[in-house]
Formats: structure tokens, sequence, C-alpha cells
């Protein structure tokens, strides 16, 4: 069954890039099936997709966010990251990263708190 | 984009109750709605599939139901271990992927 977790800087301050990194474990990242997902929940619960990679390095953005976000796979490490530049208050989220196909998310990692302060 | 609404926003039941939650599309997406269970602290988890169809592991007192823009997760005997956020998603256009808002359940 397989496991992500997200790693990074809990604390990230104004106008700054957001870094995190998604390790998976217990399933290959290097599958035509899956994509690699990163979505955020801000804290009053409402849940925002923000982009997924393939393993070849396709991607895909929210629109919203487009300007800012890189999603990047080192399938070597079995990882992906995220990038999200220029932060504000209003990127202070549960940051999760997941596992999909079809346009569902099936697998999730437990959720990271990234809060954007000086 | 397509936009999720859930309704209600949270809601109040007693163990064994029957509840029902409902979430609209802003159009059609056929059967291609999905649902989620997040319990406090815990990522979302994927409860029902294409409208209709459980999860591996899923206990059967939660079904699905809809098509088109109209859909409705039903649990046919509210459980203590019940009590979560319910999120619907649509997969019919995709990207973007786009959640509702939630329905909160609490136990009475």
């Amino acid at each position: 069954q397989v496991q992500l977790q997200e790693s990074g800087p809990g604390l990230v301050k104004p106008s700054q890039t957001l870094s995190l990194t998604c390790s998976v474990s217990g399933d290959s990242i290097s599958s035509d099936n899956y994509y690699w997902s990163w979505i955020r929940q801000y804290p009053g619960k409402a849940l925002e997709w923000i982009g997924y990679i393939y393993y070849s390095g396709n991607t895909y953005y929210n629109p919203s966010l487009k300007s800012r976000v890189t999603i990047s796979v080192d399938t070597s490490k079995s990882q992906f990251s995220l990038k999200l530049s220029s932060v504000t208050a209003a990127d202070t989220a549960v940051y999760y990263c997941a596992r999909g196909y079809s346009g569902l998310v099936q697998s999730w990692g437990q959720g990271t708190l990234v809060t954007v302060s000086s | 984009d397509i936009q999720m609404t859930q309704s209600p926003s949270s809601l109040s039941a007693s163990v064994g109750d029957r509840v029902t939650l409902t979430c609209r599309a802003s159009q059609s997406i056929y059967s291609y709605l999905n649902w989620y269970q997040q319990k406090p602290g815990k990522a979302p988890n994927l409860l029902i599939y294409g409208a209709s169809n459980l999860q591996s592991g899923v206990p059967s007192r939660f079904s699905g139901s809809g098509s088109g823009t109209d859909f409705t997760l039903t649990i046919s005997s509210l459980r203590p271990e019940d009590s979560a956020t319910y999120f619907c998603q649509q997969s019919y256009t995709t990207p973007p992927l786009t959640f509702g808002g939630g329905t909160k359940v609490e136990i009475k």
C-alpha cells in the first residue's frame, strides 16, 4: 500500500518561496496510471487543488496559482516537490501530497501545516 | 471551472439516524462524483467514487446516489465514528479537481 509523507519548513516569511517534498513508499512513483498531487486545506476547512504531475514530468496546475507554482518529480528518490513563490498570509494552510487517477484522489499524506508569517 | 456546492454546511444527528448529505454541481457531471470523509486532524479518505461505488473497506451503511447535477451521500444508520466532515469532488472535467465546501456531521 502506497504511503506518502510531506516534509519541509512549517514557517515561511511573506514574499519568500514555500518548498515542500513528498516521499513516496510502498509503490513505484514511476507508473503511467497515477498522478501525484498537491492539495491544500485552509484553516476554514476548504480544500484547494494546487496541481499534479505524472512521472514523465507532465504537469497540470490550478489556473489561479499557475504563475506561482512549480511541481517536479525525482523518480530516482521516489519524491515529488512543490514550490510556491511570493507567498502571503493567504497561503497559510495544511498542505497534502496525494496520489490519484481518473480525476480522483486515492491516497493522501498526513499533511503538513505551513504558516506564512514574518 | 465546475463549482460544487454542498448542503447543509453542518448537521447534528443521533446514533442510529439516517443522514443524507447533498452535493450539487454547477453543470452536469454525469456520474463523475466522489465523496471523501475527513476526521479531525486527519487527511481526507476516499469513500465513494463514480457517484455510487464504495471504496474498498468502506462500511455498507454508506451509499451514494445521483447523476447530472444533484448527488447525495447517505449514512443509513449513523455511528459515533462517522463524526467527520464530508467533501464531494467532481472528476468529470479535470484538471482542475474541484471540491465542495464540506458538510460537518456531528453526533448529538
